[in-house]
């Protein structure tokens, strides 16, 4: 059974960091690409970043680029975000998602969703 | 970045076909994916590729592609069905869009 486990999520104050992870079993790891959605209590979903197979390809939506980091360790068979900087309109349950494809590419289709994390920012 | 155009919400009767409509410009350009969320679950993939059920999707459901229109269309709604759903493309900026999501409400 696939089975993603994600990790790390809590409360923190604004301007400081956090780091998810996520546990991925039941599949071969380094066959997929990874991604990081979001998605505000009662609202809807919003993609935060995604990475290649292999880590050589990394993207990431607008609102978080360049205070967000995602990584991945295939050895360990997982995925992970840094989250620098966070601001209230970062407060969101994280997903881990398991990409159907190895690259991100126009075929991307997120096709295996764990339960989340809650990241709450606030003073 | 692609702006994906949902209706907030549809209505479907029982035994019912409900459309559920997502807009973008030239979406037929790209992929189109199909999501459905029941409350405090995760979200599950219904449909990839435009038209492509994954295992284990009924197949009630079924997906379309043309000009700047997306459709998941659900054949014979049951109950079960009452969802939100969501569409969602990758973006040439290499980024994934979601829509704003569409509220199926089976009467």
């Amino acid at each position: 059974e696939i089975q993603l486990v994600e990790s790390g999520g809590g409360l923190v104050q604004p301007g400081r960091s956090l780091r998810l992870s996520c546990a991925a079993s039941g599949f071969i790891f380094d066959d997929y690409a990874m991604h990081w959605v979001r998605q505000t209590p009662g609202k809807g979903l919003e993609w935060v970043s995604g990475i290649s197979w292999n880590s050589g390809t990394t993207a990431y939506a607008a609102s978080v680029r360049g205070r967000f980091t995602i990584s991945r360790d295939n050895a360990k068979n997982s995925l992970y975000l840094q989250m620098n900087s966070l601001r209230a309109e970062d407060t969101a349950l994280y997903y881990c998602v398991k990409d159907r494809v190895i690259e991100l590419d126009t075929k991307h289709a997120s096709e295996i969703w764990g339960q989340g994390t809650l990241v709450t920012v606030s003073s | 970045s692609y702006d994906l155009t949902q209706p907030p919400s549809v209505s479907v009767s029982p035994g019912q076909t409900a459309r559920i409509t997502c807009s973008g410009d030239n979406l037929e350009d790209v992929y189109v994916c199909w999501y459905q969320q029941k409350p405090g679950q995760s979200p599950i993939l219904v449909i990839y590729e435009d038209s492509k059920r994954p295992s284990g999707i009924p197949e009630r459901f079924s997906g379309s592609n043309s000009g700047n229109t997306a459709t998941l269309t659900i054949s014979g709604t049951q109950a079960v069905d009452e969802a939100d759903y969501y569409c969602q493309a990758w973006d040439a900026s290499a980024a994934v869009v979601f829509g704003g999501g569409t509220k199926l409400t089976v009467l």
